[in-house]
């Protein structure tokens, strides 16, 4: 079956330090992969998408590759603000389908 | 444009109550669902409908019904409430196929004593 894979948290942080969350997946066919953010009190919404191998998406400052060699689409993003405290999730859809797999969800906390 | 809307949010239950859980979005989207979130489980999906008349199961369905009568709404149904069920709500509707990205309500959370 699919599934995805997210490291585990939570994860605190200072403001302007690196961040990287890691995920990996499973699946069947060619999948396409998304980060979600969810802020305190709110809905997830869309941050990033790649949809074929080392196509790179990018968005907020926020960046993720699709590696299909190590199967994974890990989140990076370089200087982190305040701003940036909430819950991520990884997500993936296959072969044009409706549907998407939710990773676990790491929750970041970046200090002033 | 409202996007998705969730009413109500916030539910207390007793065990055993029955209750729906409202969702209209005003996108013409075709597609749309329910997920319930649990801590250290992420999303899971409970139903989903492809458009107006159409509904099926996702992961975890047991417990709740669905029906999609206009393209617009999609409520879901808690037919004998269990603390099991207790959980964040979140309705999501696209555009057709997931690579378009969905749209999110910003939940019901539902509490079962």
């Amino acid at each position: 079956g699919n599934s995805v894979t997210q490291m585990e948290g939570p994860v605190t942080l200072s403001e302007e330090a690196f961040l990287t969350i890691n995920c990996t997946y499973t699946a069947t066919g060619y999948p396409s992969l998304f980060w979600y953010v969810q802020y305190p009190g709110e809905g997830l919404q869309l941050l990033l998408k790649a949809t074929k191998a080392d196509d790179k998406g990018s968005n907020k400052g926020f960046e993720a590759t699709y590696r299909k060699e190590t199967t994974s689409f890990h989140l990076e993003k370089g200087s982190v603000q305040v701003s940036d405290s909430a819950v991520y999730f990884c997500a993936l859809s296959v072969s044009n389908d409706y549907k998407l797999s939710f990773g676990a969800g790491t929750t970041v906390t970046v200090r002033a | 444009n409202a996007g998705v809307t969730q009413t109500p949010k916030f539910q207390v239950l007793k065990t055993g109550q029955s209750m729906t859980l409202q969702c209209a979005q005003d996108m013409n989207h075709e597609y749309m669902s329910w997920y319930r979130q649990d801590p250290g489980m992420g999303l899971r999906l409970i139903h989903y409908s492809v458009g107006a008349g159409i509904t099926d199961q996702g992961e975890v369905p047991n417990g709740y019904n669905v029906s999609r009568s206009t393209t617009e709404d999609f409520p879901l149904r808690l037919l004998s409430a269990a603390p099991s069920q207790t959980s964040v709500y979140f309705c999501a509707s696209s555009m057709g196929r997931a690579i378009n990205g969905y749209t999110f309500g910003s939940g019901t959370r539902l509490t079962v004593v």
